[in-house]
């Protein structure tokens, strides 16, 4: 019954590999966003989706491409792994925008070597 | 300067006690804001919502908006070990607006 789920939990990997990351919802929400948490803790959006369509594009490198084939799913390539990258990322969903309560997934902890 | 600064901590404070957590922002078209707790090796999830100004009660919980001094506060009455986490204020000008999130406050309640 998990509202925002994402796969794969742990990612290790080595630098310049690519790697994806798939997050699924079933709430209905409209809105679903991707986040990168450092070692700080400090959240930080990167891309946000409304019905499929991209509205948030914060500064992020072009080797993080996200994809969302239907208002339920948004998935995150990317391409060139680098040790800076290593962080948690976080999916969440929220009914419309910003206004909104976002409901978090659990996290994919990525590690790049 | 941040859009939103938040003390990091930790905070450490006896089961019982009442703790005091704050944010200061630099962007005037905040609207909508928000207190998020997130549990170790978990994802945040709301704690607090608030519009505008004023003040919201939930149980224990309490949060306050000063638009016109930009702080915002979150207080934990009778606060309990299972309270121990970091929270996370965040906030936004609404719309399709970005969410920003301050740095987060580690707590830890002991009992």
């Amino acid at each position: 019954d998990t509202a925002v789920s994402q796969t794969p939990k742990y990612l290790v990997t080595q630098m310049g590999n690519d790697k994806s990351i798939k997050c699924e919802q079933n709430l209905g929400h409209d809105t679903m966003y991707w986040y990168k948490q450092d070692s700080k803790k400090f959240l930080k959006i990167m891309f946000s989706y409304n019905n499929k369509e991209l509205i948030i594009n914060e500064t992020v490198p072009n080797r993080f491409s996200p994809k969302s084939p239907d208002k339920a799913h948004l998935n995150l390539h990317i391409n060139s792994l680098e040790l800076g990258d290593s962080a948690v990322y976080f999916c969440a969903s929220s009914p419309a925008g910003g206004s909104d309560e976002q409901f978090f997934g659990p996290g994919t902890r990525l590690t790049v070597l | 300067q941040k859009e939103v600064e938040q003390d990091p901590g930790p905070l450490s404070v006896p089961e019982g006690a009442i703790v005091s957590l704050n944010c200061t922002y630099s962007n005037s078209a905040f609207q909508y804001f928000m207190w998020y707790r997130q549990y170790s090796r978990k994802g945040p999830e709301l704690l607090m919502y608030t519009y505008s100004s004023g003040n919201k009660e939930d149980g224990r919980f309490t949060a306050q908006v000063d638009k016109s001094s930009k702080y915002i506060s979150l207080f934990i009455r009778d606060s309990q070990p299972s309270d121990s986490a970091t929270y996370l204020c965040a906030m936004s000008a609404g719309g399709y607006q970005k969410v920003t999130f301050g740095t987060g406050t580690k707590l830890q309640v002991i009992p």
